[in-house]
């Protein structure tokens, strides 16, 4: 079966921290696929990154950061020098590999950057 | 521009109807899905569509019904004998990379579904 856990609930920063959300995954499969998305006040998912299981190398971009370790399966997310707009809800989300790719998500990690 | 629609913003349910929830795409994906969110409980799998014709449950899918008869179009309807409608619904889709379902999901702007 596969799973994802994401054991922060809640976060609360002041601007400028550095923040990791962390992402522990199960899966049995040797392929398969972890994303990350943000979910602001207004409800949407917006798409952040996405890893192939055969692919462990560490992603920046811009203040994001992502360290991908199949060892611990785990796959964080950085955020350096927090900004307010980065308050949201972030998801960690696992897909199997082939034809029948369900997405799987795990319940979220709320986010508060305060001023 | 492409992307999610769906409809409407919210919705107000009474107790004992159906409603549906409509979702509509213009990515040309094949793969669709309807999903649930609940505070603190992330979002949960309710349907999902690989292609036009044919659905499957997902991980709750009790008292919920879909259709795909368009490939652009999978909406959800929410029957009467879901005894906890109220929640926040989000559709998405996804394209195909070589046949496999691999790609990121877009999703819609979703549905805030209230039983008064």
């Amino acid at each position: 079966a596969q799973k994802v856990t994401q054991a922060q609930t809640e976060i609360s920063v002041v601007e400028k921290e550095d923040v990791t959300l962390d992402c522990v995954y199960e899966t049995r499969d040797t392929t398969y696929y972890l994303f990350w998305y943000k979910q602001p006040p207004s409800g949407e998912l917006v798409f952040l990154i996405r890893r192939n299981s055969f692919d462990e190398q560490n992603e920046i971009s811009g203040r994001y950061s992502w360290n991908f370790q199949k060892s611990t399966s785990s796959f964080n997310f950085t955020i350096t020098a927090s900004q307010v707009v980065d308050s949201a809800v972030y998801f960690c989300a696992l897909s199997r590999g082939g034809s029948q790719g369900n997405l799987i998500f795990g319940k979220g990690t709320k986010l508060s950057v305060k001023p | 521009d492409g992307g999610i629609t769906q409809s409407p913003k919210y919705l107000f349910r009474k107790e004992g109807q159906n409603v549906t929830l409509s979702c509509e795409q213009n990515l040309n994906h094949d793969a669709m899905y309807w999903y649930r969110q609940d505070p603190g409980q992330g979002l949960r799998l309710i349907y999902y569509s690989q292609i036009v014709n044919d659905f499957q449950k997902g991980d709750i899918a009790e008292g919920y019904s879909v259709s795909r008869e368009k490939k652009e179009s999978f909406p959800l309807t929410v029957t009467s004998a879901q005894k906890n409608p109220t929640a926040f619904y989000l559709c998405a889709s996804r394209s195909r990379d070589r046949g496999q379902v691999n790609t990121e999901a877009f999703f819609g702007q979703g549905t805030r579904l209230t039983v008064v």
